[in-house]
């Protein structure tokens, strides 16, 4: 059972460069998320999706886009990138149930560097 | 009044002993509580969920005191490998399934031998 797998796990990019962060699940989950963890910040929302063809903003969208074609994929696109978006990437997927949150299921990360 | 607020640490603590975190919240119409443990590096795992009884799993122990807003996790018996740091982790009652869980800044646990 993969559980939630990102790619890559490490990028140096240089600025202005664009680039995707894959994330799959194979739990069947419909809710995934996209966060950023910072030193000293903890783990921010970047965006969300509830089911496959919905997306929504988190906390932190800008420089970032998503999409959700398939339950299974929900990938994260920086369009040109900047240095203040060196950070750690992790893909989370959750199931919910009698209106509570569930369980996140993280990714390993992606470690992002950018010049 | 910060929606999520932990002492960050580090808590030293020597191995055996008993610690105890605390996180308090801000919206009161939250009602999911969980602690996530997050060891260097890698991506956090839940640790246990949060229950109105309060619940308990081995060595560790978590509640919730809604009244002061704020849930804790007692360690006893504390072990090396349990140093790493936890994350408090609060979400509402999803109406619409439109919804936003939020994480605390995590406290960093170091268990000295």
């Amino acid at each position: 059972n993969a559980g939630v797998t990102q790619t890559p796990k490490f990028q140096v990019l240089k600025t202005g460069q664009s680039m995707t962060l894959q994330c799959a699940q194979d739990m069947n989950h419909e809710y995934m998320s996209w966060y950023r963890q910072d030193p000293g910040m903890g783990l921010r929302l970047i965006h969300y999706s509830v089911g496959a063809g919905i997306t929504d903003q988190g906390e932190v969208p800008n420089g970032y886009n998503v999409s959700r074609s398939t339950t299974e994929d929900f990938p994260l696109r920086l369009l040109s990138a900047a240095p203040s978006q060196t950070s750690v990437y992790f893909c989370a997927s959750r199931v919910d149930g009698l209106g509570l949150v569930g369980e996140l299921f993280f990714g390993e990360g992606s470690r992002l560097t950018v010049l | 009044r910060k929606e999520v607020e932990q002492d960050p640490g580090p808590f030293n603590v020597p191995e055996g002993a008993t610690v105890a975190f605390n996180c308090t919240y801000s919206n009161s119409a939250s009602q999911s509580f969980f602690w996530y443990r997050q060891d260097c590096r890698k991506e956090p795992k839940l640790l246990m969920s949060v229950y109105s009884s309060g619940n308990e799993d081995g060595r560790f122990t978590a509640q919730l005191n809604r009244a002061s807003q704020y849930i804790s996790l007692l360690i006893r018996d504390s072990k090396l490998s349990d140093s790493a740091t936890y994350l408090c982790v609060v979400g509402p009652r999803i109406k619409n399934r439109d919804d936003k869980i939020i994480f605390g800044k995590g406290t960093r646990l170091h268990i000295l031998p």
